[in-house]
């Protein structure tokens, strides 16, 4: 089945530093990548998604790439606030056309003030 | 808040004994999921329901069950609890099967003692 690794597992910055996060995937039939933000205690939410007809995806301060031919996908915040800290999580498809989604094992964000 | 709700928040129950999660997807969504998060092993996808049927299964041990009722809500069944199953549960609702946003639930805390 798919396997999706993610790193780092922790990355600290400092207010208004750029951070990236970084996931391969081994199914390369997968199509679907979403990247979900969770804070402390609460649910996973969706920040941005990317689909493998298209190389990078840009919303605000947050950028996703994707490399179908490497099979990896990497997320960029920039000008980090300490509000961008939590635990973010990229996924992929499962199985292609479907929506079944494997996670990564998650990042830990700090943004130091 | 994106819609989806979950019961109870909060459960703590014993070793051996049986517990339902409930779930209730966004209005006009036919897809279910069921995730397992605990802190080693990040989120884990257990199951997925599409319009009342089973659509794929993922690491979901044969002590869990799950269904969707007509009227699209789903439960999550675990019985014979042990220490190991003490996690957060979450599903999430997609509106159809295919590569797509799936929205979380605010998830159900389970501790089994």
């Amino acid at each position: 089945g798919e396997n999706v690794e993610q790193h780092p597992s922790t990355l600290s910055v400092q207010e208004g530093d750029s951070a990236v996060i970084k996931c391969t995937y081994s199914d390369s039939a997968s199509n679907y990548f979403p990247w979900y933000k969770q804070e402390l205690g609460k649910r996973p939410q969706l920040i941005i998604d990317i689909r493998s007809n298209v190389g990078e995806k840009k919303d605000q301060r947050i950028a996703v790439t994707l490399n179908k031919t490497a099979k990896h996908f990497s997320l960029h915040i920039t000008e980090t606030q300490p509000e961008d800290s939590a635990v973010y999580f990229c996924a992929a498809t499962m199985n292609s056309g479907y929506s079944t989604l494997t996670f990564g094992k998650g990042t830990m964000l700090l943004v130091s003030p | 808040d994106s819609g989806v709700t979950q019961t109870p928040k909060h459960l703590i129950t014993a070793t051996g004994q049986r517990v339902t999660l409930r779930c209730s997807p966004r209005s006009g969504d036919l897809s279910v999921y069921w995730y397992q998060q605990s802190l080693d092993q990040g989120l884990q996808f257990l199951i997925h329901y599409y319009n009342g049927e089973e659509r794929a299964k993922g690491n979901i041990l044969e002590r869990f069950s799950a269904q969707q009722f007509p009227d699209l809500h789903s439960e999550l069944n675990l019985s014979s609890l042990e220490l190991g199953d003490s996690a957060l549960y979450f599903c999430a609702s997609s509106v159809s099967y295919r590569e797509e946003t799936q929205y979380f639930g605010p998830g159900t805390r389970l501790l089994v003692l």
